[in-house]
């Protein structure tokens, strides 16, 4: 039963568009989401977050939006550079557990 | 600026074989964690540690053992390695477990092959 999903394994985006990363989660009891952006051979480096008590957070080039009634998150990344392909991970913190939940993630490709 | 340190790189064992995975951080945090990632799925926390002296199953506990040596070091151990072990595991690290959105560090990986 996952409780983070990340319903696109990847996408595909020309350089200096719109990025848009979704994530749905199904705990209520979740109070703080993550991003994580992970290069192959190397650990997850932490992104932006966001509380649940805010719908939005922006830091840069990132922003990140939550919807609480519909529970979805999605990560902007604008404009989209060539250095932002990697796997992005989604993950909530709360709901009853110690660590992070992650979702399966999604491979970002940025199109020259 | 190291962060979190994780030895060895890559490994391969033989089924029934044990096998100790090495963490350090020197950022000085409180809490480190224990996580695996299986390919197409997302990290599962296997241990964590919230401060020196305690530790704590997560998600998927069975068939490991952990240590937390001192506040830097926190160690994974496969007394008894199957091939559903096959992984790469992630050590990670964090300033203190339960300040809200705390964003975690982590490692670059073990990835970790059981024959």
């Amino acid at each position: 039963d996952q409780q983070v999903k990340q319903n696109s394994p990847s996408l595909s985006v020309q350089e200096g568009r719109i990025s848009i990363l979704n994530c749905d989660y199904t705990n209520s009891m979740f109070d703080y989401f993550l991003w994580y952006k992970k290069y192959p051979a190397e650990g997850p480096t932490f992104l932006i977050s966001i509380s649940s008590i805010k719908d939005k957070n922006e830091d840069g080039r990132f922003t990140v939006f939550l919807n609480k009634s519909a529970k979805h998150l999605s990560l902007h990344i604008v404009p989209s550079q060539p250095g932002d392909s990697a796997v992005y991970f989604c993950a909530a913190f709360g709901g009853g557990a110690d660590g992070l939940t992650f979702g399966k993630g999604t491979h970002l490709i940025i199109q020259p | 600026n190291a962060g979190v340190t994780q030895t060895p790189k890559f490994q391969v064992l033989k089924t029934g074989q044990s096998m100790t995975l090495q963490c350090a951080q020197d950022m000085n945090h409180n809490s480190m964690y224990w996580y695996r990632q299986d390919p197409g799925m997302g990290l599962r926390l296997i241990y964590y540690s919230a401060s020196e002296g305690t530790t704590d199953k997560g998600e998927v506990p069975n068939g490991y053992n952990v240590s937390r040596l001192n506040k830097r070091e926190f160690s994974l151990r496969l007394e008894s390695a199957a091939p559903s072990q096959t992984s790469v595991y992630f050590c990670a690290s964090s300033d203190v477990l339960k300040v809200r959105g705390q964003p975690q560090h982590f490692g670059d990986g073990t990835r970790l092959s059981i024959l």
